[in-house]
């Protein structure tokens, strides 16, 4: 059973700090990695892709990943209240049968506070 | 240019009630998928269509559910008949033919099912 878990949350931050939100998954064959942002009643988007270990940057989102821990993290800077969202980890295996295959965690619900 | 589009956004069924949802990948697409969320759950696979093949249906939950592509644009998945537990978000996913770790997965807004 290939699973992701996700700290349960809710995450709930002023405005202006950082947003910590971690997963770890179960299956060492994953290889590619996403945080997708839900708004309530939409569909989910992508806002971050890593592959590899270490730190992958995009504007004031960071996230990292440490396959050997099996950690993947996102880090939301200078927070907005427009980032108040359920925020969904996602692990997918890059070739076999599962080739494409996303599987998610539960997802981190935050609200960051004016 | 359009995002995967999904129809209808909600629908309420009793149950044992057929419901058939449809998808609209991006333009171009051919990898079409279909994911499940239910209450409290995480957004599970379904199954996955490349152009009008299905590649892999090993999620799907049972013989009520079927899914076509036909022709290898739109998709539907038709449950039959509909139980209780059937009940969540159904959200359909598209994507470029696999050109490596690059490949993006594009989501619609889901359709909701209720139950009842």
């Amino acid at each position: 059973q290939k699973e992701v878990e996700q700290n349960s949350g809710p995450l709930s931050v002023p405005e202006g700090a950082i947003a910590s939100l971690n997963c770890t998954y179960s299956d060492r064959g994953s290889q590619s990695f996403f945080w997708y942002r839900q708004y309530s009643g939409k569909s989910p988007e992508l806002i971050m892709s890593i592959y590899s270990n270490g730190d992958q940057e995009d504007g004031r989102f960071t996230a990292q990943l440490n396959k050997a821990s099996q950690y993947v993290s996102l880090l939301i800077r200078d927070s907005q209240p427009s980032d108040s969202a359920t925020y969904l980890c996602a692990a997918r295996a890059d070739r076999g049968s599962t080739l494409g295959r996303l599987y998610f965690g539960r997802g981190t619900q935050l609200t960051v506070w004016p | 240019e359009a995002g995967v589009t999904q129809f209808p956004s909600h629908s309420v069924i009793e149950k044992g009630q057929t419901v058939t949802l449809r998808c609209d990948p991006i333009s171009g697409h051919d990898n079409l998928y279909w994911y499940r969320r239910v209450m409290g759950k995480e957004i599970k696979f379904l199954l996955h269509f490349v152009k009008e093949s299905k590649q892999d249906e090993s999620g799907m939950p049972n013989n009520r559910f079927l899914a076509e592509r036909t022709g290898g644009t739109y998709s539907t998945l038709k449950v039959q008949p509909a139980e209780l537990e059937d009940s969540g978000v159904y959200f359909c996913a598209s994507s470029q033919l696999w050109q490596g770790s690059g490949n993006t997965i594009y989501f619609g807004e889901g359709s909701w099912l209720t139950v009842v």
